[in-house]
């Protein structure tokens, strides 16, 4: 079971671009890489999702080195609204990672 | 609207009281599964379901028991509640992309 390893916690002003990255040495071949955004008392939502390179929505990027060990969410311009718990998460249904393995996340606090 | 729908949100109860959770789909994902919450230490893996009939332990299942007898449905059991049980649960979906749809959550006590 590929585990994750995130920052504890992240601060940024209102604009600033915010990058977190994850560290997930142990991804096997077949592993996604998702990342999921939570408020409080709400359930965490899809952000996006990767294999390798580089993957853009409208919400936010996610870039992959060619080792895939780890990978970098990267959310342009964040605004107070942003301010939530951010995970990281890897495997896949397809490959029978079944056991989605959250973890703590990084709580990102955004400043005025 | 595609949803997953968690019954009750709050939830008071005694210890030893059989309690069940609700949970119900309506994407016909065939991946379901159950989550808690707790303070400092995120979310965590109870149990999760493949399809019909197909269910697994996640990273926590001790005292809790669930049921797959339809495909949109996954109720969580807990046949004689503790305290230590007290949480935010959350019931999530999936089609095999593993992007999962989570529902709003119930918060449970139990003293």
């Amino acid at each position: 079971l590929a585990k994750t390893t995130q920052p504890i916690s992240m601060d940024s002003y209102e604009g600033q671009e915010v990058n977190i990255t994850c560290s997930h040495n142990n991804i096997a071949t077949n592993d996604y890489i998702t990342w999921y955004q939570q408020f409080p008392s709400q359930g965490p939502r899809f952000i996006i999702q990767g294999y390798k390179t580089k993957v853009t929505n409208e919400v936010a990027s996610l870039f992959i080195p060619a080792d895939r060990k780890s990978s970098t969410l990267s959310l342009p311009r964040v605004s107070l609204s942003d301010t939530a718990v951010y995970y990281c998460l890897v495997g896949g249904l397809k490959t029978g990672a079944n056991n989605l393995f959250f973890g703590t996340g990084t709580r990102l606090t955004v400043i005025p | 609207e595609a949803q997953v729908t968690q019954n009750p949100r709050y939830l008071i109860t005694v210890t030893g009281k059989k309690l069940t959770v609700t949970c119900s789909q309506n994407m016909n994902h065939e991946y379901m599964s159950w989550y808690r919450q707790d303070p400092g230490l995120g979310l965590r893996q109870i149990y999760y379901s493949m399809n019909v009939e197909v269910t697994d332990k996640g990273d926590v299942p001790e005292g809790y028991k669930v049921s797959r007898k339809e495909k949109r449905n996954f109720p969580l059991i807990l046949e004689s509640p503790s305290p230590n049980q007290t949480s935010l649960y959350f019931c999530a979906s999936s089609d095999a992309g593993m992007a999962l749809h989570f529902g709003n959550g119930t918060r449970l006590t139990v003293t």
